[in-house]
């Protein structure tokens, strides 16, 4: 069975600062993870995906994440927060097996930008 | 602009009514799915269609029936819904062939159940 914990449910960074959204995963095979952003009242949108290769992955926005299979983490950084950049965030997991994508989210990070 | 596309963006309905939501997309994609999320709840998968067929019923209440029509649609048919059941319900799509696991999301419907 997979899953995926997500450390903090409410992070508050001020603008200008780094962001950092924690994410642990447990999975018995080969994990793909991503981390999918909502605005209020909208739908989910894919920040970035880990799916093979580099680990270090990089997507919208400024944001990236890197994958650390010894310590079945999945975190996710920006360098320098932006007000726009308030929203929720979603670590998810899914296996490599099924033909369709059974995804696994996260309980969710709430982050909010101090002016 | 999302690439799937929900409607009706609000619904609100009786517990005795009969109500669809719809869910189209144009991106060949052969895998769509519905997922249910309740106010600062991550979404919940409910059924995965897989070239039309239902390969995953996440042991969903009779009351909401999943019809896929044709590769770019996918209906949920609502019947004798309960309070409880208010939610944002969400559209997806994906590849099966060459799948990366990356879901598409719609901007979901707004249901509300008086």
């Amino acid at each position: 069975a997979q899953s995926v914990t997500q450390l903090g449910s409410h992070v508050s960074v001020s603008e200008g600062a780094l962001v950092l959204l924690r994410c642990n995963y447990s999975s018995s095979v080969p994990p793909y993870l991503f981390w999918y952003v909502q605005y209020p009242n909208q739908g989910l949108q894919l920040l970035l995906k880990y799916t093979t290769g580099a680990t270090l992955v990089k997507g919208i926005n400024g944001f990236e994440a890197e994958f650390k299979k010894s310590e079945t983490s999945f975190h996710l950084t920006k360098p320098s927060a932006h007000m726009s950049d308030a929203a929720e965030y979603f670590c998810a997991v899914s296996d490599r097996v099924s033909s369709a994508s059974k995804i696994i989210f996260g309980s969710g990070t709430r982050l909010s930008i101090r002016p | 602009d999302t690439e799937v596309t929900q409607t009706p963006k609000h619904l609100v309905m009786g517990m005795t009514n009969k109500k669809s939501l719809k869910c189209e997309q144009h991106m060949g994609h052969r895998a769509m799915y519905w997922y249910k999320q309740k106010a600062k709840k991550p979404p919940e998968l409910m059924f995965v269609y897989s070239y039309e067929k239902l390969s995953i019923n996440e042991s969903v209440p009779s009351r909401f029936s999943p019809e896929c029509p044709n590769s770019s649609l996918l209906n949920l048919h609502l019947h004798a819904l309960q309070p409880e059941d208010s939610a944002l319900y969400l559209c997806a799509s994906s590849q099966l062939d060459r799948n990366t696991g990356e879901l598409f999301f719609g901007e979901g419907s707004r249901l509300t159940v008086l």
